[in-house]
């Protein structure tokens, strides 16, 4: 079980460049969302999915895009790097459960540098 | 518009301390309040996660309140080690949202032995 993954672990794009991050996770989640971490910010929604199909906007969506085609897997696009798109991406995802805890497990994160 | 803050931004500890994390939200209307911790580099564990309706939970030497009231959840760690040192994050889940978070800034914990 391998919980959260995420790939590309680093990134460097250079400003116009696009590019795909990867999250997958093993726990039959129903739940993920994605977010950036930036210093002095803290941890931005992005964009989140409730399920296979679905996707909708965070905190901070502009510049990005995602896709939801299977359950275990949630993509983030980003069409034109620009340099304020430089950070930290972390996915998470969360259980649908009876409880309904929201509890969220994140992945590894990914850096990215837009030069 | 769900603000949360943590203090202290920093806390420097010798071993064997117990200590004090708060972290603050200006919104009462919440759904949950998890803590984790983030290791330099590294993704995020989660530690603790309170429902609105608990008032505290605890896990080994870890323990978290909540007061929805007065807008405030502290974790409490018995007994410090140097490997506690990391960055600890506390999120507030808002109401009927999916599990969405409004994240702190964290806490900068260094434990010395």
């Amino acid at each position: 079980n391998a919980g959260v993954t995420q790939t590309p672990k680093f990134r460097v794009l250079k400003t116009g460049q696009s590019m795909t991050l990867l999250c997958a996770q093993d726990m039959n989640h129903e739940y993920m969302y994605w977010y950036r971490q930036d210093p002095g910010m803290g941890l931005r929604l992005i964009h989140y999915s409730v399920g296979e199909g679905t996707t909708a906007k965070g905190e901070v969506p502009d510049g990005y895009n995602v896709s939801r085609l299977k359950k275990q897997n949630f993509l983030l696009g980003l069409e034109s790097a620009a340099p304020s798109q430089t950070s930290v991406y972390f996915c998470a995802s969360s259980p649908d459960t009876a409880g309904r805890s929201y509890e969220q497990y994140f992945g590894p994160g990914t850096r990215l540098t837009v030069t | 518009k769900q603000e949360v803050t943590q203090i202290p931004a920093a806390l420097s500890v010798p071993e064997g301390e117990n200590l004090v994390l708060n972290c603050s939200f200006t919104d009462s209307a919440i759904y949950n309040l998890q803590w984790f911790r983030q290791d330099p580099g590294k993704g995020l564990t989660s530690l603790l996660l309170i429902q609105s309706s608990q008032r505290e939970q605890t896990s080994g030497r870890l323990n978290a309140s909540l007061d929805k009231s007065s807008g405030r959840s502290t974790l409490y760690i018995a007994a410090s080690q140097p490997g506690d040192s990391a960055t600890y994050l506390c999120a507030v889940g808002r109401g009927t949202s999916y599990g969405k978070l409004t994240f702190g800034q964290g806490t900068i914990l260094t434990v010395h032995p």
